[in-house]
């Protein structure tokens, strides 16, 4: 049972236009949300966070939106560079302060 | 500062071998520490979690094992491997009791890209 969700395997981004990676979950326990970037052969790298108090969190050129309603978050990079080419990784915090990753979305920036 | 170290960063190992993958945290006491995995085409997957010495949680059944013989140290085992353990292997560390209070941001290491023929 997946209980978070990253839906697009790829995203493919012109430079300098917007980057939206999606990510939605099932558990409505989860108090946190964390965005990853991973580069091929590294490990994961932490890139913005938020609370399940909170609907948005900024830093940057990277703003992460949640709705919890929905259950649903976003990372929204504007503008995106071709560095920030990479594997996205949502995860979200839950029992005993674990955390549960989503799959993972290929973000792909154009020059 | 605090850095982890994992190694070694590539394996490649015949089918029915033992392994042992290791990771050391420095500049921090009393970690959090885990072990993931990423198997081509998929997420991160929690294998082991540790809150202290010999203190481990297996998060599921398979063909590993975890040790954590110090503080900083923590390793990763099979007496026997599977084609199915082929992956990339990392090891992570988060700051110990966080309570309600901040994220649980792990700190990962360099991962360690393990092939069994």
């Amino acid at each position: 049972d997946q209980q978070v969700k990253q839906n697009s395997p790829s995203l493919s981004v012109q430079e300098g236009r917007i980057s939206i990676l999606n990510c939605d979950y099932t558990n409505s326990m989860f108090d946190y949300f964390l965005w990853y970037k991973k580069y091929p052969a590294e490990g994961p790298t932490f890139l913005i966070s938020i609370s399940s108090i909170k609907d948005k969190n900024e830093d940057g050129r990277f703003t992460v939106f949640l709705n919890k309603s929905a259950k649903h978050l976003s990372l929204h990079i504007v503008p995106s560079q071709p560095g920030d080419s990479a594997v996205y990784f949502c995860a979200a915090r839950g029992y005993g302060n674990k955390l549960v990753f989503g799959a993972g979305t290929i973000l792909r920036v154009k020059s | 500062s605090q850095t982890i170290h994992q190694w070694p960063a590539t394996l490649v190992q015949p089918v029915g071998s033992p392994l042992s993958l290791e990771c050391t945290v420095e500049g921090t006491s009393n970690p959090n520490l885990y072990w993931y995995r990423q198997a081509a085409g998929r997420g991160l997957q929690l294998l082991f979690y540790s809150i202290g010495i010999d203190q481990i949680s297996s998060e599921v059944p398979q063909n590993l094992s975890a040790s954590r013989p110090q503080d900083r140290q923590f390793i990763l085992s099979s007496k026997k491997l599977l084609l199915s353990d082929s992956g990339f292997y990392l090891c992570a560390w988060s700051a110990f009791n966080l309570g309600s209070s901040g994220a649980n941001v792990l700190t990962f290491g360099a991962g360690s890209r393990l092939t069994v023929l």
